[in-house]
């Protein structure tokens, strides 16, 4: 079973106007962590944000929240104001802890493919 | 001052060659990796090492090895190329003993066989 479902192979959205990218997640254990990263076209991973599952608020950086909600095992990722420049794949990664005998290395989603139209 | 460095960023080479590529960086990290990723664009961790462990995805075949000569430096060797090896490959670092869960990615190696 895959550890990291992102639902949406591609995304459109108008520059200015907030978008939200899907991200699930498997895992029995109580203790992990949960990322994002950007992946533009010339190539880079970007890290962009990240939440413990632990951490009781919402992570945000800038432009991006990481709306965390443990009950539904989800880690959506929100962009406000879009722009040109965050024409990206987008990926959704996490990493768990030893307790279920883990191996404590990440697992990343499939990504999705956010355009911004201006 | 890059973080994370590799060389080269682009590799082309033929069938049955053995190639390395180099990871370097300088942050002081004590946890550094390599993902490959296929032309679906799927990241895949290959490996996870720091100066204790070193954890090996159970699906790399055994012509991969990683080769980490001191703690700012994990270089990928890979034996016997194959045409499915053309992907693009990446190496990362994060510092465990912290607790930081952030990793740190290199710009990657494009690797084609021919």
């Amino acid at each position: 079973a895959q550890k990291i479902t992102q639902t949406q192979p591609g995304m459109f959205v108008q520059e200015k106007e907030a978008v939200t990218l899907d991200c699930t997640y498997d895992t029995s254990d109580q203790s992990y962590g949960l990322f994002w990263y950007k992946q533009p076209s010339s190539g880079e991973m970007i890290f962009l944000i990240y939440q413990g599952s632990y951490d009781e608020q919402n992570a945000t950086e800038g432009r991006y929240s990481l709306n965390f909600q443990k009950a539904r095992k989800s880690a959506n990722l929100v962009i406000s104001a879009s722009q040109l420049g965050d024409s990206a794949m987008y990926f959704c990664a996490m990493r768990e802890g030893r307790e279920s005998g883990g191996s404590y290395i990440p697992t990343f989603g499939r990504g999705t493919s956010l355009i911004v139209h201006p | 001052d890059t973080a994370v460095s590799q060389t080269p960023k682009y590799l082309v080479t033929q069938m049955g060659n053995d190639k390395s590529i180099k990871c370097e960086q300088n942050l002081g990290h004590d946890t550094m990796y390599w993902y490959k990723q296929d032309s679906k664009k799927f990241l895949k961790i290959m490996f996870s090492y720091n100066n204790k462990e070193l954890i090996i995805n159970e699906t790399v075949p055994n012509r991969f090895s990683p080769k980490s000569p001191d703690k700012a430096h994990l270089n990928l060797h890979i034996n016997s190329l194959e045409l499915g090896d053309s992907a693009v490959y990446f190496c990362a670092s994060s510092q465990e003993s912290t607790g930081s869960e952030t990793q740190y990615f290199g710009p990657g190696t494009r690797l084609l066989v021919l």
